[in-house]
């Protein structure tokens, strides 16, 4: 059972450029959690989304953020203009039902120049 | 959620135990401990959790105190490959209950 999956690992964006990344759940699971971590910081919690719904946005930064889980197709976290500031790794994680434990992926490395 | 308090890091031999504790002390009954951990530069590695009873799996060993005030992650026999920041997380089985990750326990395997 392959584990959640996310691309790109690596991505590097100019200032100002727009930053979409994946999350594809494991099998079987609906639910998806976006965590962003800063360096040298813990993971903070951003977003959480069933199939085609925002449950929790909670954590997201009031502009330029936004993410969506359509029906069909991974989870999609989008950055629009990004900053420097928005350097960070990006984990998603899933779980069966909100409820579950949660199962986290490798990670994207956003690098912004 | 309650907050946790665990120790900044902690150095442990190579094929020794290592037990790792965390402080829970405002924990409310319905609140279980779930413990993370992660390798440098990876995503974060579910490693057990639970609610009041011992739990053990393939990886770990989870003692609670009776009253679940503190736990321990006990690795009984560490690896250099078990070098890595762990979690300690109090957080209830609601539906979307995020995850808050705290400061961590550094774990230092040494040969």
């Amino acid at each position: 059972n392959a584990g959640v999956m996310q691309n790109p690992r690596h991505l590097v964006r100019r200032r100002g450029q727009e930053a979409r990344l994946r999350c594809s759940p494991m099998k079987g699971h609906s639910h998806v959690y976006w965590y962003r971590q800063l360096p040298e910081e813990g993971l903070k919690f951003m977003v959480y989304l069933q199939k085609e719904n925002i449950i929790d946005e909670s954590g997201m930064p009031k502009e330029r953020f936004s993410a969506e889980f359509p029906k069909e197709g991974p989870s999609i976290l989008r950055i629009q203009q990004v900053v420097r500031g928005d350097s960070a790794a990006y984990f998603c994680a899933s779980s069966p039902t909100g409820v579950e434990t949660q199962y986290f992926g490798p990670g994207t490395r956003l690098l912004v120049l | 959620d309650a907050k946790t308090t665990q120790p900044p890091s902690m150095d442990c031999a190579e094929g020794r135990a290592a037990n790792l504790p965390c402080n829970h002390s405002t924990i409310s009954g319905n609140e279980y401990v779930y413990w993370y951990r992660q390798i440098h530069s990876q995503g974060p590695q579910y490693i057990i959790h639970g609610l009041k009873n011992n739990e053990t799996n393939e990886m770990a060993s989870l003692i609670i105190t009776e009253d679940r005030k503190s736990s321990t992650l006990i690795l009984p026999h560490a690896t250099l490959r078990d070098t890595a920041v762990y979690y300690c997380i109090v957080r209830t089985n609601n539906a979307g209950n995020m995850l808050t990750f705290g400061g961590g326990t550094r774990l230092m395997v040494k040969p």
